[in-house]
């Protein structure tokens, strides 16, 4: 199946900072996703971005379907923003296969 | 839209107990996912419903496990009988891939077997 890596696996940052996430994908896919999972576990839809970019507020993301990967960019951190960050796509069929996660910790 | 409903939230049992975990969809999605996540193995698919039929159930551990969509607002997923390698927090998401559109998931159950 689709492999799904996703890099940095921790991240530390300092309110304010800004940071990129990346996921790299091993075959081309119809659908890719970007969730963020919250403290209390709670998955959170971020972008549907099977190719392009999109931005929403402090948050964008692009996704170069061609060369396999896809990049969210935080910018401004904010202590919300802690949680872990889940990259996940589709090849073949509809199941959404996830990467492992980028935990992302913003500190005061 | 309430979004995706799942109960319980919480359970704990004892080893050897049926625990049986329920989901309702989004109203008008035709897709619905089981996910299992655990610290060691990060977010499994457990298995995949389009339309209220089970399309691939290649994720489900073991014969213990059962999973059910009687009709498109409805679905259960059951162990029986449980083990303490089952605790876990379990999601449940919908989607309508007819539309390319997100999955959306689902609180989840956190379940422990003692």
């Amino acid at each position: 199946g689709i492999q799904v890596e996703q890099s940095p696996p921790d991240l530390i940052l300092q309110e304010g900072a800004n940071s990129t996430l990346r996921c790299n994908f091993s075959d081309s896919v119809n659908n890719l996703q970007w969730f963020h999972q919250n403290p209390w576990g709670q998955l959170i839809n971020l972008f549907y971005i099977p190719s392009g970019t999109k931005q929403n507020g402090r948050l964008s993301a692009t996704t170069v379907a061609t060369e396999r990967y896809s990049l969210l960019y935080i910018s401004s951190s904010q202590t919300t923003d802690s949680g872990v960050y889940f990259c996940a796509v589709t090849n073949a069929g509809n199941m959404l296969t996830f990467g492992g996660g980028t935990r992302l910790m913003v500190k005061p | 839209d309430a979004g995706v409903i799942q109960s319980p939230r919480h359970e704990v049992t004892e080893m050897g107990q049926e625990v049986t975990l329920r989901c309702k969809p989004i109203s008008g999605h035709n897709s619905l996912f089981w996910y299992r996540q655990t610290m060691m193995r990060g977010l499994e698919l457990l298995i995949y419903f389009n339309n209220n039929v089970p399309i691939d159930d290649s994720g489900m551990p073991e014969d213990r496990f059962s999973a059910k969509m009687p009709n498109a607002s409805f679905s259960t997923l059951k162990i029986q009988p449980s083990e303490p390698r089952d605790s876990a927090v379990y999601f449940c998401a919908s989607g309508d891939w007819s539309s390319g559109n997100t999955i959306y998931f689902g609180e989840g159950s956190w379940l422990t077997v003692v």
